[in-house]
């Protein structure tokens, strides 16, 4: 149990587009997901916290008008990077939190990678 | 500014030996300590994890030592094994929101 998944596992886009990605529950219900991002070699950084059915709460530095967070259901988050540019390539990764015994447990997904030409 | 330090960068172990992670952090308000596993390309996966009333967890081949009042922690992967090279991550949660230290890349020599 305590699965998450995200979709999709590997995207490549022009500078100046913008680029969907979605972080599912798949055997769970999470009123909060969180998105971290990762570059390479390095520790994961928390983006933002994404909550169901209110604003998503954004750490320190992060522009909320370029990584835009949908949490559109108890299942479902959506994290979409607007007019992305090469500096926004990186790994990210979403996690939510379970309940398999421990609170506090956070179930992460797979990641996506994102290079932008 | 990283709130938990994590040492060292990397290691290397022969096949059998003891691996030693070592983790602090300065907020006192943390109050679950998770570590986590990472291999490349993928998402990190839960190891192993302790609260502060805790002094050690063993789950297997893999300890936490937690010393409150020093804030430190430490992760013991026993008999390392060649499956066990990945990069691994301390953290520390308030309210679920997790603080990663840097990561520690694990090499184990056959």
């Amino acid at each position: 149990g305590a699965v998450v998944s995200q979709h999709p596992s590997w995207v490549i886009c022009k500078s100046g587009t913008s680029v969907k990605i979605e972080c599912r529950s798949l055997d769970f219900q999470a009123t909060t997901m969180f998105w971290y991002r990762q570059f390479p070699k390095q520790s994961l950084m928390l983006m933002a916290t994404s909550n169901e059915g209110s604003k998503a709460t954004y750490e320190q530095g992060v522009e909320k008008d370029k990584f835009l967070i949908n949490h559109a259901s108890l299942t479902l988050s959506t994290l979409t990077v607007t007019s992305a540019h090469p500096e926004d390539s990186s790994f990210y990764i979403c996690s939510a939190p379970g309940t398999a015994g421990i609170t506090d447990t956070q179930y992460f997904g797979p990641g996506t990678r994102l290079t932008v030409l | 500014q990283q709130q938990v330090k994590q040492s060292p960068q990397s290691l290397i172990v022969q096949k059998g030996g003891i691996s030693i992670i070592n983790c602090a952090y300065e907020n006192t308000a943390f109050d679950y300590f998770p570590w986590y596993q990472q291999f490349p390309g993928k998402g990190p996966a839960l190891l192993i994890a302790i609260r502060p009333d805790v002094s050690e967890k063993k789950e297997g081949r893999f300890t936490i030592s937690f010393n409150k009042s020093a804030k430190q922690f430490s992760l013991h992967i026993m008999d390392s094994q060649p499956g066990d090279s990945a990069t691994y991550f301390c953290a520390a949660s308030f309210d679920y929101k997790l603080s990663f230290g840097a990561g520690t890349t694990v090499t184990v020599r056959a």
